[in-house]
Parts: C-alpha cells; sequence; structure tokens
C-alpha cells in the first residue's frame, strides 16, 4: 500500500514569505503529526491532528499551524518565514495514536529560507 | 515527563547481533517504550514498542527489564543497511520525543 506522501520534497523560501505544505496519510490513519528536524535540535513535534481536530501541540510559536481534512490529508502552513525555519518538515500518520500502533513517516519536505 | 539515555554510538560487525540498549529509569506504569530508526536522508522509521512484556517483530526483539528501568533493542543479523541512528523514546501524548538517538555503525 502506499505510503506517507509529502508535497513538495523540496521547497526555497525567502524571509517574510509564507509556505503550505501537504502530507497525505496512509489510506485509513486518522492521526497525523507534524515534526521539525534540524541538525542543532535534532526532531521536534509540532502538532498533531485526529479527526480534523488538533490533539496535541508541541512548543513552536503561532506563525506554524496546521489542518487536517475530511480524508485525513493534511497542510502545515508556516508565516512570516525566518532563516531558522530551514528545516526538514516531516509528517507522519497512524491508525488512531502513535502511542499503540506507531507512526509511519514520510520522506520530508526540505525547506530553505533564504 | 520521563527521560530516556543512550550511548552516542555502537559499533557493530555485519552478520553478528546488536544489542542497543536505553535507560529510562523514571519511566511510568503507563509509559510504551517505542524504538525508531532513522537511515541517512530518510524519516525515521518504526522499528517495535512494548508495555511490559518482551516483544518480537521481523525487524528485532525489544527486551524490557522487569523494572521497566531499562530496555534493549536486539538486532539478531545486523546488515550494512541497518546502519541508522537509533532512537528510544517515551512518548507523551502521541509526542514522540526523540532525543539524539544511539548512531549504530555496521562494519563489513
Amino acid at each position: 500500500k502506499a505510503g506517507v506522501t509529502q508535497t513538495p520534497r523540496y521547497l526555497i523560501k525567502t524571509r517574510g514569505q509564507q509556505v503550505t505544505l501537504s502530507c497525505s496519510p496512509i489510506s485509513g490513519h486518522r492521526s497525523v503529526s507534524w515534526y521539525q528536524q534540524t541538525p542543532g535540535q535534532g526532531l521536534q513535534f509540532l502538532f498533531e491532528y485526529f479527526s480534523e481536530t488538533q490533539r496535541n501541540k508541541g512548543n513552536f510559536p503561532g506563525r506554524f499551524s496546521g489542518r487536517q481534512f475530511s480524508n485525513s490529508r493534511s497542510e502545515m502552513n508556516v508565516s512570516t518565514l525566518e532563516l531558522g525555519d530551514s528545516a526538514l518538515y516531516l509528517c507522519a500518520s497512524s491508525l488512531a495514536g502513535g502511542i499503540f500502533y506507531g507512526y509511519t513517516f514520510g520522506s520530508g519536505t526540505r525547506l530553505t529560507v533564504v | 515527563d520521563a527521560k530516556t539515555t543512550q550511548p552516542n554510538s555502537m559499533e557493530s560487525n555485519e552478520e553478528e547481533p546488536v544489542h542497543l540498549p536505553c535507560n529510562h529509569s523514571t519511566i511510568s506504569g503507563t509509559d510504551y517504550i517505542h524504538w525508531y530508526r532513522q537511515l541517512p536522508s530518510q524519516g525515521p522509521e518504526y522499528v517495535i514498542h512494548g508495555l511490559t512484556s518482551n516483544v518480537n517483530n521481523r525487524m528485532a526483539s525489544l527486551a524490557i527489564a522487569e523494572d521497566r528501568k531499562s530496555s534493549t533493542l536486539i538486532l539478531h543479523r545486523a546488515t550494512l543497511r541497518d546502519a541508522a541512528v537509533y532512537y528510544c523514546i517515551l512518548p507523551n501524548n502521541n509526542d514522540m520525543r526523540f532525543g539524539a538517538g544511539t548512531r549504530l555503525t555496521v562494519k563489513p
């Protein structure tokens, strides 16, 4: 079966712009989480959505937001981009929650802010 | 919040078993123990998870100490494709709290 699909794979944006990243989970998975990975901070949790509702949130500023659609597809948006937002953004999906079922990760979107 | 401690790096020879340790002395009775790995240029990959009993799957085995203060991920026969960073995680509200992990090097 198809895995977690993230688009686009690579993105270059200018400081101050906004960006939207997309994630299509595995069919039947209703939980979608987002992570940011940087060399300095490692993998950090952004937020988790389940049935179109944000269920958990990490410690990121309000510039980072997300949403989930009725088909479980998810998007995350970063507004007013800063150089420090350059990172690999990873999406992960699970049947109902990572604690009980584990997560399947996508290959990520590499965002570069210049 | 319970935390995990892992060695920064480990080495193994190809086709030999590998035991990756993890300490989690402040684990609570309801904390699951998860292991993920991340190969170069890829997203993390789920390996195995458990609560109290030892667990086996096609990828690995998870041995959990009786007091649950430590666990060991066992790769039965390491291959070059097992070279990765291995993360031992105690999730919190579906937040897979990745630490620095253990970088496993497999020598031919």
